[in-house]
């Protein structure tokens, strides 16, 4: 039973340009939450999602993020004309119950 | 608001026990989780308290008083490879809570022979 999986690791981005990051859940699992981690901070709730569903999207900001969990395939997290601010590790979670099982995240640089 | 508080660093020696704190106000509570984070990894479960009292697993044991709440992560026999963040997070509670969590700086635990 894989884990939960990110693409990719390691992201490079100008200013401006488009961020699409990839979280696919451990098998079984239908709930999916996005996490970001700034530098020398800690982690920060963005969005919690179920199969085609956003349930909480408190944590997203207004403008430039999205998130879907589409019926097929993985969770996408999508950053639209990126900025330096936006540079940090982005981690994808998934859930069957209690426990939030982490995948190893993508490290996001915005030049 | 919620607030989740917990030491920035400390410093331990190779073979001892060593205790980090966790002090939160939340609006809510529904679980305490514990996790380890190496640098530039992800964030490992280590364990979770929904009730009062003490949970041991191995070297690892949670205490959780939910009447103060606080917590605090016990950790024995401490090996080098030890060395990393600890994250305290709560799941908030309530009918409309998504079980999200909230988690606080981490702790900075460096394991010194």
């Amino acid at each position: 039973n894989a884990g939960v999986m990110q693409n990719p690791r390691h992201l490079v981005r100008r200013r401006g340009q488009e961020a699409r990051l990839r979280c696919s859940p451990m098998k079984g699992h239908s709930h999916v939450y996005w996490y970001r981690q700034l530098p020398e901070e800690g982690l920060k709730f963005m969005v919690y999602l179920q199969k085609e569903n956003i349930i909480d999207e408190s944590g997203m900001p207004k403008e430039r993020f999205s998130a879907e969990f589409p019926k097929e395939g993985p969770s996408i997290l999508r950053i639209q004309q990126v900025v330096r601010g936006d540079s940090a590790a982005y981690f994808c979670a998934s859930s069957p119950n209690n426990e939030q099982f982490f995948g190893p995240g993508t490290r996001l640089t915005v030049l | 608001g919620q607030n989740i508080d917990q030491p920035t660093e400390m410093t331990a020696t190779e073979g001892a026990i060593v205790q980090i704190n966790c002090t939160y106000q939340t609006s809510g509570f529904n679980g305490l989780f514990w996790y380890q984070q190496h640098a530039g990894e992800a964030p490992t479960f280590l364990s979770y308290n929904v009730l009062d009292g003490l949970e041991e697993k191995g070297r690892f044991s949670s205490f959780l008083s939910r009447s103060k709440g606080y917590s605090y992560l016990l950790l024995k026999e401490l090996q080098m490879k030890g060395s990393a963040s600890y994250l305290c997070a709560v799941r908030g509670g309530g009918s409309s809570n998504t079980g999200k969590l909230i988690f606080g700086q981490g702790t900075t635990l460096q394991v010194k022979p």
